[in-house]
């Protein structure tokens, strides 16, 4: 079984200054990493994943996260936020290889961006 | 490609009544899968179905059923309708081919039980 932990539930921060949302993660299998995101009154979408390879993954808006597997961390940072990043962020796992395509999701992370 | 459909949009329902919700996946996928969004329990697992075969499932009491058609669009099935069904209900499909492991998620469906 797995099981995500997002350490912060609201993290508000000012235009252009870094943030970090935190992910944790336990399971008994390797997993893969995922983070989407949520804005008001829609669906999820994928932000960025790790699956395997170099462990510091970047999406096309400015986002990275890193897997770290001793820490079982998968952290994602971004240098300078904009008004529109506000959103909230799930962290999500699933095990690697296999059939099982369940994503197990942490309880989430509201961002706000403020000018 | 269009993305992920779900209807309807929203839904009000009584208890004790059932409900039906619709999803239809990219084209060319074949795998969805039916995630319940509560403010409480957050996001959570219900099923999945690839190639009209349910794969995996969460753990959700009998009410909660599904199935997928050959034209792999799903339908969710909600019996017996209590309060706490109140939820977001997201469906994601899945080419699960090669490595991919992404799962595109829809707008969701919005159920009120009264």
């Amino acid at each position: 079984a797995q099981s995500v932990t997002q350490l912060d539930s609201q993290v508000p921060v000012f235009e252009e200054a870094p943030v970090e949302l935190r992910c944790n993660y336990s399971s008994s299998v390797s997993v893969y990493l995922f983070w989407y995101v949520q804005y008001p009154n829609q669906g999820l979408q994928l932000l960025l994943k790790y699956l395997s390879g170099s462990t510091l993954v970047e999406s096309i808006n400015g986002f990275e996260a890193e897997f770290n597997k001793s820490q079982t961390s998968f952290h994602l940072r971004k240098p300078s936020v904009h008004i529109s990043d506000t959103a909230e962020y799930f962290c999500a796992v699933s095990p690697s290889g296999g059939s099982n395509y369940k994503l197990t999701f942490g309880k989430g992370t509201l961002l706000t961006v403020n000018p | 490609k269009a993305g992920v459909t779900q209807t309807p949009r929203y839904l009000i329902k009584t208890r004790g009544q059932q409900v039906t919700l619709s999803c239809s996946p990219i084209s060319g996928h074949r795998s969805v899968s039916w995630y319940q969004q509560t403010p409480g329990q957050g996001l959570q697992f219900l099923f999945e179905y690839f190639s009209e075969t349910q794969r995996n499932k969460g753990n959700f009491p009998g009410r909660f059923s599904g199935r997928q058609f050959s034209n792999s669009r799903s339908e969710m099935n909600v019996s017996t309708l209590e309060l706490g069904d109140s939820a977001l209900y997201l469906c994601a499909s899945s080419s699960r081919q090669g490595a991919s492991y992404e799962q595109y998620f829809g707008p969701g469906t919005r159920l009120t039980v009264t």
